[in-house]
């Protein structure tokens, strides 16, 4: 256990559905990430959120919309995904934003009919 | 633009030999590099990390190397076992970057045979 959780693990979902990622940290880091992992591509970086406040959005289509209530807790709004967006999600966390040191969650693998 | 790479996608050692995983970047201006290693239907896994102010690190059974005059860096596992068998993957942290920007290798996948 790496200390961060995430909700489903395993996820399949139609491209007009809306569906939402979950992400917890139970390590007292106040920064938290979402990453995207496709088969044979380098993790891809796609939000950071330190102290509750979005510090980075990299060049993600509006289609995934994050949200960060609190220090502890990441969420990941999905609608209207295209099959390409299928892929594993990783949320990780970190103390500090410079990203140094990050505690990944198990990921949900997600597929997109 | 930026890159970090490993020389190779795949590696296969004998339970008991060393492993030495290779990965090469590309910013001579990066001052922290780290090693994952993610075993699968798991997420990547901190092994070891190490500051552009060192060339060598070590930890439990395994060594980071930096060679920063050729940008490289590698991965040494001493007697490898079978639970080792997993990708592993390098990044950097660009100095320029203060929001989080690791910047991951493709990653090597390590296999042991017994």
């Amino acid at each position: 256990e790496t200390g961060v959780t995430q909700t489903p693990r395993h996820l399949v979902m139609g491209m007009t559905n809306k569906k939402s990622l979950k992400c917890e940290q139970h390590l007292g880091h106040n920064a938290m990430y979402w990453y995207k992992q496709s088969a044979k591509k380098p993790l891809e970086l796609m939000f950071v959120y330190s102290l509750e406040e979005r510090v980075e959005n990299n060049s993600v289509p509006s289609r995934f919309s994050p949200e960060c209530p609190n220090s502890s807790h990441l969420f990941l709004h999905l609608h209207t995904l295209q099959p390409e967006d299928s892929a594993l999600y990783l949320c990780a966390s970190s103390q500090g934003q410079s990203g140094e040191k990050l505690f990944f969650g198990s990921g949900t693998q997600l597929s997109v009919l | 633009g930026e890159s970090v790479g490993l020389h190779l996608p795949t590696l296969s050692v004998q339970e008991g030999d060393n492993s030495i995983i290779n990965c090469a970047y590309s910013n001579s201006a990066s001052d922290y590099f780290i090693w994952y290693k993610q075993e699968s239907g798991k997420g990547p896994q901190f092994i070891i990390d190490i500051r552009s102010n060192m060339d060598k690190r070590q930890g439990q059974r395994v060594t980071v190397l930096l060679n920063k005059t050729v940008k490289h860096l590698s991965l040494q596992i001493a007697a490898t076992q079978p639970g080792d068998s997993a990708v592993y993957f390098c990044a950097e942290n660009p100095p320029s970057s203060n929001t989080g920007k690791l910047i991951f290798g493709q990653g090597t996948t390590l296999q042991v045979k017994p």
